[in-house]
């Protein structure tokens, strides 16, 4: 069954302390794996796609990477607008889009 | 501005009501997929149309349905409404028939059945 599943659920930083999320996947023929950011009440936004183990993406204090079977979003010395929640997502079986739940973020001045 | 406008932004209603959620998608995308967003379920997807024509379909309720016009805009139709169908509606749109980099959100629509 196809799953994604992000660790963990709330992050509370300190601003300038850098620490990573998680998201782990189960899906057959990975076609891409999906990071967004959303600010609440908003829609979500589009950061990075990645589609091969050992790729990695870079913007601003943010960096995406993957493995076979799961991908990392490294956030460097945040900053209190880097809050919001991080969503993962790939696309799986019958053209379907698999969010995970999210790891909601706050940095804290 | 992701260029998808969605509206009403909110909605509130009664147990038992009907109400339509329409998304306009960005200019030239063929694609548009609806999504719920409940707080304790994270983004679910419901349905996509692709150039007027259904192309997936996922948990979306049978009391719920959905359509693409000749101008490519969308409605969503929600039906005999129940308290648990309170949540954010959002739709997403692509030039291609599949999802990609290119997908965009709108900035949803919040329902709240009373």
């Amino acid at each position: 069954e196809d799953q994604v599943t992000q660790s963990p659920e709330a992050l509370r930083l300190q601003e300038g302390e850098s620490s990573s999320l998680n998201c782990s996947y189960t899906v057959s023929g990975l076609r891409g794996l999906f990071w967004y950011r959303q600010d609440p009440g908003k829609g979500p936004e589009f950061l990075f796609t990645l589609y091969s183990a050992g790729e990695e993406k870079e913007k601003e204090r943010l960096k995406a990477t993957l493995t076979k079977k799961e991908s990392f979003l490294h956030i460097t010395a945040p900053k209190p607008e880097d809050s919001a929640t991080y969503l993962c997502a790939v696309p799986g079986t019958g053209n379907q889009f698999y969010f995970g739940t999210g790891t909601s973020l706050t940095v804290i001045p | 501005d992701s260029g998808v406008t969605q509206t009403p932004k909110h909605l509130i209603t009664a147990t038992g009501q009907r109400v339509t959620l329409r998304c306009s998608p960005r200019s030239g995308d063929l694609s548009v997929y609806w999504y719920q967003q409940s707080l304790d379920q994270g983004l679910q997807f419901l349905i996509q149309y692709y150039n007027g024509e259904e192309r997936a379909k996922g948990n979306i309720l049978e009391r719920f349905s959905a359509q693409q016009f000749p101008d490519l805009h969308s409605e969503l139709n929600l039906s005999s409404l129940e308290l648990g169908d309170s949540a954010l509606y959002f739709c997403a749109s692509s030039a291609a028939s599949v999802w990609g980099t290119e997908a965009f959100f709108g900035q949803g629509t919040r329902l709240t059945v009373v």
